[in-house]
């Protein structure tokens, strides 16, 4: 089946340092799968951060980047200079097409950004 | 604008007691809706998905089950709670498939 990797379960990096967040997965399903990287701020809900649907895009939000690299398999979330607002989990995702939608996660990175 | 409601916030329940918890989204019509739980130190793992009125599927058997009564509330139930469903339980919407979810802010189920 569809799997997703996320190497660091936690994370901590000084304010305005760079952060990169690994992902890798594996799909197995027919064509290439859309990539999501999710986010959970405290006390909030699972809200969608980026998405990429094409190999090769990159998507960005929030000062945030990932691209989709099919060769390497991988999805990393990269920003260049971190804030304390920016301390959160972070989730990987991928979804094949299908008649319903079935986000397979990473386990989830937890971010602590401090000053 | 769309919006996801979730209830309740949070539930503390002895083992062998029924649970249901609710969802209800506003603002879109005929959307598929999802069931998601994550357990403590886990990942969050789909168990149910309904891409119609009063049909559900189920993803992963854990002894619970959904409903679909009305196109835009979801439902998650058991007639007996064990302790490993403990964990944070998310409801979610998508357009179709493969494309983005969009999530509830959860309710965080405790069984003792």
């Amino acid at each position: 089946g569809d799997s997703v990797t996320q190497t660091e379960g936690q994370v901590t990096v000084s304010e305005s340092k760079s952060l990169i967040i690994n992902c890798t997965y594996s799909a197995t399903s027919i064509g290439y799968p859309n990539l999501f990287w999710y986010v959970r701020y405290p006390g909030e809900g699972l809200q969608l951060l980026l998405k990429v649907i094409t190999a090769g895009q990159k998507g960005s939000s929030r000062g945030f980047e990932a691209t989709y690299n099919k060769e390497a398999t991988s999805f990393h979330l990269q920003k260049a200079s971190v804030q304390e607002s920016d301390s959160a989990v972070y989730y990987c995702a991928l979804s094949t097409s299908s008649s319903f939608s079935k986000l397979v996660f990473g386990q989830g990175t937890s971010l602590s950004v401090v000053p | 604008a769309q919006t996801i409601h979730q209830w309740p916030v949070a539930e503390i329940k002895a083992v062998g007691s029924p649970l249901s918890l609710g969802c209800t989204i506003k603002g879109k019509s005929s959307p598929n809706l999802y069931w998601y739980w994550q357990a403590t130190g886990g990942t969050l793992q789909q168990l149910f998905y309904s891409i119609t009125v009063g049909q559900v599927e189920s993803v992963v058997q854990l002894n619970l089950s959904a409903s679909r009564p009305k196109d835009d509330q979801f439902i998650l139930s058991t007639e007996k709670l064990l302790l490993s469903h403990s964990g944070f339980y998310l409801c979610a919407w998508s357009l179709g498939g493969a494309e983005t979810l969009y999530f509830g802010s959860g309710t965080r189920l405790t069984v003792l």
